[in-house]
């Protein structure tokens, strides 16, 4: 079983709607967790990054942790044609390291 | 891209060629890391530093060695490229914060032939 899993997609969504990614973990000692943008050809880019149960709201972009269950989700609201990617779930035990699921391809059609 | 430049941008070699990747930062941060990022596979850690002489293996660090003399650099060295070792390799850095987020550099995409 891979350490952190997510649909590769590709998920695609009308402009004005609502990205839903989600992302589960294996390693129930994992203490933060992130998400990452990366554009075709370019590197990945810091969008959110949540450590507590619940809900994190950054603009456009929601995070959500269920440590019990062992999932974070993404949440892309009004998506834009901007908001196309693919975008890398991360997973950091209690350390410096980070395990980074394969990525799910966001396509947002206008 | 946070501070961080890598070198070469793009290169080409040939198989059995030594191969230095460098990844210099600006921001003074303790962790460095370099990853590679192959379709399907997502970013693997090759190897990290925690501080000026002091480094460790990641999962895929087979055919890899590092190098940091200074806070600001972090070399990676493939002693014999393999056509295997062609990808894309991410440099990041990290400081001792909460969430401990990790930045990355532009990249440097490999072609061993």
């Amino acid at each position: 079983q891979k350490e952190v899993e997510q649909n590769s997609g590709p998920l695609s969504v009308p402009e004005g709607a609502i990205a839903s990614l989600n992302c589960t973990y294996s390693d129930r000692g994992s203490q933060s967790f992130f998400w990452y943008r990366q554009y075709s050809g370019k590197s990945p880019e810091l969008i959110m990054f949540i450590y507590s149960n619940g809900d994190k709201e950054d603009g456009r972009f929601t995070a959500q942790l269920n440590k019990a269950s062992q999932y974070v989700s993404l949440l892309i609201r009004d998506s834009q044609p901007s908001d196309s990617a693919t975008y890398l779930c991360a997973v950091n035990l209690n350390d410096y390291k980070l395990s980074f699921g394969a990525g799910t391809t966001v396509t947002v059609r206008a | 891209d946070a501070g961080i430049t890598q070198s070469p941008r793009h290169k080409v070699t040939e198989t059995g060629t030594p191969v230095t990747l460098r990844c210099h930062q600006t921001e003074n941060h303790r962790y460095m890391y370099w990853y590679r990022q192959d379709p399907g596979h997502g970013l693997r850690l090759i190897h990290y530093s925690y501080g000026v002489k002091d480094t460790d293996k990641g999962e895929v660090s087979d055919g890899y060695s590092v190098s940091r003399s200074k806070t600001e650099d972090f070399l990676l060295t493939l002693e014999s490229a393999t056509s295997s070792q062609t990808s894309v390799y991410f440099c990041a850095i990290s400081e001792e914060t909460i969430g401990n987020e990790q930045f990355f550099g532009p990249g440097t995409r490999l072609t061993v032939l």
